[in-house]
């Protein structure tokens, strides 16, 4: 089991670019979350996918950001157009049935200039 | 959905001595989940406790769950310099529609 993989680990962008985080989640689990942490907000839900479907997106902060699954095994997260405020880590995690242990990925460290 | 509140924010310890934190929380819940976070990493499972649980065990860790207070406390026993992260408590609230939400979590620091 190679666990939540999350890619990139790292990204670097200016501000007005478009960003695409990327995440694979253990097969066979149903769920999928997309969380941000940062120091001064703690770690945020924004948004998590039953069976490919969004279920809840109201943690997503602005238009400018948008997820999809188009698979079980795949999942994106994007933000368009980027802004300094977006800098912070991105989790992606996954469980078999909600309320289940979540696996998490290490992460994307986010930094928009 | 509610969070878990961690308490306290921030803990340091001798190694080898025990470190309690605790966690509350607002509305009835399923389970509760703890979680641990190492510098940089992603948040790990520790151990879940079911709402009909009171105490359960796991290694060095000890969860209690008390239902009426709405509240419960891990505590890891013969802390190690490993045992350094922050920790983080999660309710799974009843109806289990809503995704886990976390609060800030404890910040433990295990001095050798």
């Amino acid at each position: 089991d190679a666990g939540v993989i999350q890619s990139p680990r790292h990204e670097v962008t200016e501000m007005g670019q478009e960003v695409t985080l990327r995440c694979k989640p253990i097969s066979g689990h149903d769920y999928l979350f997309w969380y941000r942490q940062t120091m001064m907000r703690g770690l945020e839900l924004l948004i998590y996918f039953n069976n490919n479907v969004p279920i809840d997106d109201s943690g997503m902060p602005e238009d400018r950001f948008s997820a999809k699954m188009p698979n079980a095994s795949f999942s994106t997260l994007k933000i368009q157009p980027s802004e300094p405020r977006d800098s912070a880590v991105y989790f992606c995690a996954s469980s078999l049935v909600n309320n289940s242990p979540l696996h998490f990925g290490n992460g994307t460290r986010l930094t928009v200039t | 959905s509610q969070q878990g509140e961690e308490d306290p924010q921030a803990l340091s310890i001798q190694e080898g001595e025990n470190a309690t934190m605790n966690c509350s929380y607002k509305t009835s819940i399923n389970n509760l989940q703890w979680y641990r976070q190492n510098s940089g990493r992603g948040l790990v499972h520790l151990i879940l406790i079911r709402s009909n649980e009171r105490e359960k065990h796991s290694g060095r860790l000890r969860v209690t769950l008390d239902t009426s207070k709405k509240s419960s406390s891990l505590l890891i026993t013969a802390s190690r310099a490993a045992d350094t992260a922050s920790y983080f408590c999660a309710p799974g609230h009843r109806g289990g529609a809503d995704g886990l939400t976390f609060g800030k979590g404890t910040h433990l620091i295990i001095q050798p």
